[in-house]
């Protein structure tokens, strides 16, 4: 069975400063994961998507997150945070019905909040 | 660029009424899904289709029904609203590509208080 825990509800950074919001998961085969954000009042919008290719993955507005096996991370970072990235963030993780179907298993969220 | 449409970005229904949410979009994707957003819970799976006229259930279908007579909308009914269902409602949709792995669209969200 396939599942996601955030570790952080609430992640609070100065602008400037490194963010990084932690994500463990749980499947039975390898996964593909994604990370996903969304703005107040606003849609999800993709981050980045890992799906067994390279282990380290570049996304949108500077993100990145790393695939790692040994510890089932995949840790969402960014080297300096800007004011716009205050967000709720998703992690999430596939799993499929049917065969080719990709339905997905979404983390509780972390609320990143950035201060000037 | 895809988009997910929804039909109302707000919206107040009294107990009891029925509730339609529609969702249109614009990829001919095959997969359109209906999740509720909940604070501290993140995304919960109601009900998704896969095909025209095929229907599947989510994590959280009770109380709810979908309508899929349209390759592009995929309907979420409410048959009769409780305050328990105030929530955001997001629709998603995607293209079946490798086994895992399908990126989802979603519309904007519709909020719906139940009085």
């Amino acid at each position: 069975a396939q599942s996601v825990t955030q570790l952080d509800s609430h992640v609070s950074v100065s602008e400037g400063t490194p963010v990084l919001l932690r994500c463990n998961y749980s499947s039975s085969y390898s996964p593909s994961l994604f990370w996903y954000v969304q703005h107040p009042n606003k849609g999800l919008q993709l981050l980045l998507k890992y799906t067994s290719a390279a282990t380290l993955v570049k996304g949108i507005n500077g993100f990145e997150a790393e695939f790692k096996k040994s510890e089932t991370s995949f840790h969402l970072t960014k080297p300096s945070a800007h004011m716009s990235d205050a967000a709720e963030y998703f992690c999430v993780v596939s799993w499929n019905y049917g065969g080719s179907q990709g339905n997905l298993i979404f983390g509780k969220g972390t609320k990143l909040s950035v201060k000037p | 660029d895809v988009k997910v449409t929804q039909s109302s970005r707000y919206l107040v229904k009294r107990t009891g009424e029925k509730v339609f949410l529609e969702c249109v979009q614009d990829m001919d994707h095959e997969n359109m899904f209906w999740y509720r957003q909940d604070p501290g819970l993140g995304l919960r799976l109601i009900y998704f289709s896969y095909d025209v006229k095929m229907k599947e259930k989510g994590d959280i279908p009770e109380g709810y029904s979908v309508s899929r007579e349209k390759k592009e909308r995929f309907s979420l009914i409410l048959e009769s609203a409780s305050t328990n269902q105030t929530s955001m409602y997001l629709c998603a949709s995607s293209y079946p590509g490798l086994a895992g792995g399908d990126e989802q669209f979603f519309g904007p969200g519709t909020r719906l208080t139940v009085l």
